[in-house]
């Protein structure tokens, strides 16, 4: 299977500074078939990003989703106080589904 | 949004089966396809499987043994059973919603999820 690796960890920044995330797969993934979510505590996983950059319905545009192959990242232009969460990967070219371990984005 | 609300028994004896159900608000259950995905406690997210609008079923090939998936579009819900449970099957079982694009895979549609549930903390122990 496609283990998804996401790195950092956890990532501390304060409110306007900018967040990449990384998310690397141990194979390609065909067709950029990777999405992201935002995952906050006591909510639902909210889905960011399919196809590796296709923005979901209602998201905003200081989020960015890039990379194909193996490398994919997620960029945050301007960390507003609502973006602090885990944020996890998911690859759909390969079964089974596979997810990464997470992000954790805290305040600074 | 499409509201998602996960309902579980909350602790399953070992050897037991683990039944959770799913209700889908909003939409007819019909039009997307569904999926079931776990995180037991400080682990990472699990893809249980999918069942389609049209009734087939795709499951993890680490859970096929054990797993099934049913739909009952006239409730708007879809379920899982999972058997034989071990304390290895306790965490928070997430119900989801599919709307596409999808990659039509060897092993059946996958996809990413647009919808999900809170999730329900599912605890095996006797």
């Amino acid at each position: 299977e496609v283990v998804l690796t996401q790195s950092p960890g956890a990532l501390s920044l304060s409110p306007g500074e900018r967040a990449t995330l990384s998310c690397r797969a141990s194979q390609s993934i065909g067709s950029s078939y990777l999405a992201w979510y935002q995952h906050k505590p006591g909510q639902p996983l909210r889905l960011l990003f399919h196809g590796a950059s296709s923005r979901a319905t209602g998201i905003p545009d200081r989020f960015s989703g890039s990379g194909s192959g193996t490398d994919f990242t997620l960029t945050i232009g301007r960390l507003e106080p609502e973006d602090f969460a885990v944020y996890y990967c998911q690859q759909y070219g390969n079964s089974p589904i596979t997810f990464g371990q997470g992000t954790r984005l805290e305040i600074k | 949004q499409v509201p998602l609300q996960e309902s579980s028994p909350g602790l399953v004896k070992p050897s037991e089966t683990l039944s959770l159900t799913c209700t889908v608000s909003g939409v007819s259950i019909s039009y997307y396809n569904w999926g079931w995905i776990r995180q037991p406690p400080g682990k990472g997210l699990e893809w249980i499987g999918y069942i389609y609008n049209s009734g087939a079923i795709n499951y993890s090939p680490s859970l096929k043994s054990r797993v099934s998936m049913s739909l009952d579009t006239s409730k708007k819900q879809f379920s899982l059973k999972l058997t034989s449970v071990t304390a290895a099957d306790t965490a928070v079982y997430y119900c989801a919603g599919a709307t596409g694009p999808y990659n039509y895979d060897t092993s059946g549609i996958l996809s990413s999820f647009d919808y999900w549930g809170q999730g329900v903390l599912v605890t095996v122990s006797s």
